[in-house]
């Protein structure tokens, strides 16, 4: 079973709106949870990244937050554009071997 | 102009053929690291470096060879024993192990036909 799962699979938004990815990871005790952003045919690259004891970050206009109680984290993006469309991954480093689990991710389509 | 490349950007293969994906670096790396990607699915590690001439086996190395023979490359051999090996293929390098921010080549697609 995964140890990171990602909700929705995939949404369309309309230029100018926000939207909110949500990453649910079962991974514990954990080192820390990076949200990557990949362009269709590209490689990912990273957008924030938190440890424990950070609850959010903030990339431009995307926002990361963390509950570590409930091992949640959600991806927020404010005031979306036409190159916001592109896969986001959520990828969750486990604190004793490093060992990273990366969640299937979400497919977001800006549309104008 | 540093990072890290991959070649090709897509490649074709007949059934029963071995082919090699290539992945260079100028970051000055130790570490790197071979991926495959599959729709609806996470990334599954295939095989990682820390250090010239060393390489472990990731979660799904059957079927896969690789070799690190410099500190720059880290070429990855898809053989014929690989059941289903199309798919994305994403090399990355971090500067050291733990904690570093994986940076990710630009992939590469195989086919099998």
């Amino acid at each position: 079973k995964n140890q990171v799962e990602q909700s929705p699979q995939s949404l369309i938004i309309l230029e100018g709106k926000n939207c909110t990815l949500q990453c649910n990871y079962t991974v514990s005790p954990f080192s820390n949870l990076r949200w990557y952003k990949q362009d269709t045919g590209r490689g990912p690259v990273s957008l924030t990244i938190m440890t424990f004891s950070e609850n959010t970050k903030s990339n431009g206009r995307y926002t990361a937050t963390l509950d570590a109680d409930t091992k949640q984290s959600s991806l927020h993006i404010t005031a979306s554009q036409l190159s916001d469309s592109a896969s986001y991954i959520c990828v969750v480093r486990d604190f004793g071997d490093y060992k990273l689990s990366f969640g299937a991710g979400t497919t977001v389509t800006v549309r104008a | 102009d540093g990072g890290i490349t991959q070649s090709p950007k897509y490649l074709f293969r007949k059934e029963g053929q071995n082919v090699t994906l290539s992945c260079e670096q100028n970051l000055n790396h130790d570490a790197m690291y071979w991926y495959r990607q599959d729709p609806g699915q996470g990334l599954r590690l295939i095989y990682y470096s820390q250090i010239v001439n060393d390489f472990q086996k990731g979660d799904i190395a059957e079927g896969y060879s690789v070799s690190r023979e410099k500190k720059e490359s880290f070429p990855l051999t898809v053989t014929s024993a690989q059941k289903n090996p199309t798919a994305f293929y994403l090399c990355a390098s971090t500067p050291g192990t733990g904690t570093d921010t994986q940076y990710f080549g630009p992939g590469t697609r195989l086919t099998v036909l």
